[in-house]
């Protein structure tokens, strides 16, 4: 079974409003990381948050972990036709090696 | 150049068929994974090895095998292809940390 799980499933907003998306897991991590992916492609690396981070940012994304919930959130600020895509997180369930929730999937209208 | 190749990037094969798919990579990593997708089920890990002779079964390896010919090659074979194997298939590779992911563009296959 999968270590993630994000939500929601899907997600829609206007050209300018941010996007949250939640992802929580069940096991012990080192750490949590989130990819994109544009329809059907593969996926990319967005950012990687340490266990003992709490926060962090890079560009328009932040996100946050809370160790004692099992839980992460992704937030896009000022969200552009561009990122219309799923965003997937991932747990290192054994060291090095990634489990993948079934990702969230953003639609952003104009 | 793409950082990880995947070959070929559609394929159609008949029930019963035997099919590799190739992966290459050019970012020198020692780590390389073979991942399924599937609707709804977001990726499976099938394969993954952490060096030449290094290879391990994931959660859902029945039914495929893998070889890893050097550093930057790792194929995934399906010995006899079968309808639910119809799938989207990803290679990845990363670091020793596993820091980032690099992903190839995907192998879309159909077993008909």
């Amino acid at each position: 079974s999968q270590q993630g799980e994000e939500d929601p499933q899907a997600l829609s907003i206007q050209e300018g409003e941010n996007a949250t998306m939640n992802c929580s897991y069940k096991t012990s991590i080192n750490n949590l990381q989130w990819y994109r992916q544009n329809s059907g492609r593969g996926l990319v690396h967005l950012i990687l948050i340490r266990s003992n981070e709490r926060e962090k940012h890079s560009g328009r994304l932040r996100v946050t972990l809370d160790t004692s919930k099992k839980s992460s959130s992704l937030l896009i600020t000022a969200s552009r036709a561009a990122d219309t895509a799923s965003y997937f997180c991932a747990t290192d369930i054994l060291p090095y090696k990634l489990s993948f929730g079934a990702g969230t999937t953003v639609t952003v209208r104009a | 150049d793409a950082d990880v190749t995947q070959t070929p990037r559609n394929r159609i094969t008949k029930t019963g068929k035997r099919i590799m798919l190739e992966c290459s990579q050019t970012k020198g990593h020692d780590r390389m994974y073979w991942y399924r997708q599937d609707p709804g089920l977001g990726l499976r890990l099938i394969y993954y090895s952490f060096d030449v002779k290094d290879i391990n079964k994931g959660e859902i390896s029945d039914g495929y095998s893998v070889s890893r010919q050097a550093q930057a090659k790792f194929s995934l074979s399906l010995e006899s292809a079968i309808p639910n194997q119809t799938a989207l298939y990803f290679c990845a590779t990363s670091d020793f940390r596993g820091y980032g992911y690099t992903f190839g563009s995907g192998t879309r296959l159909t077993v008909v």
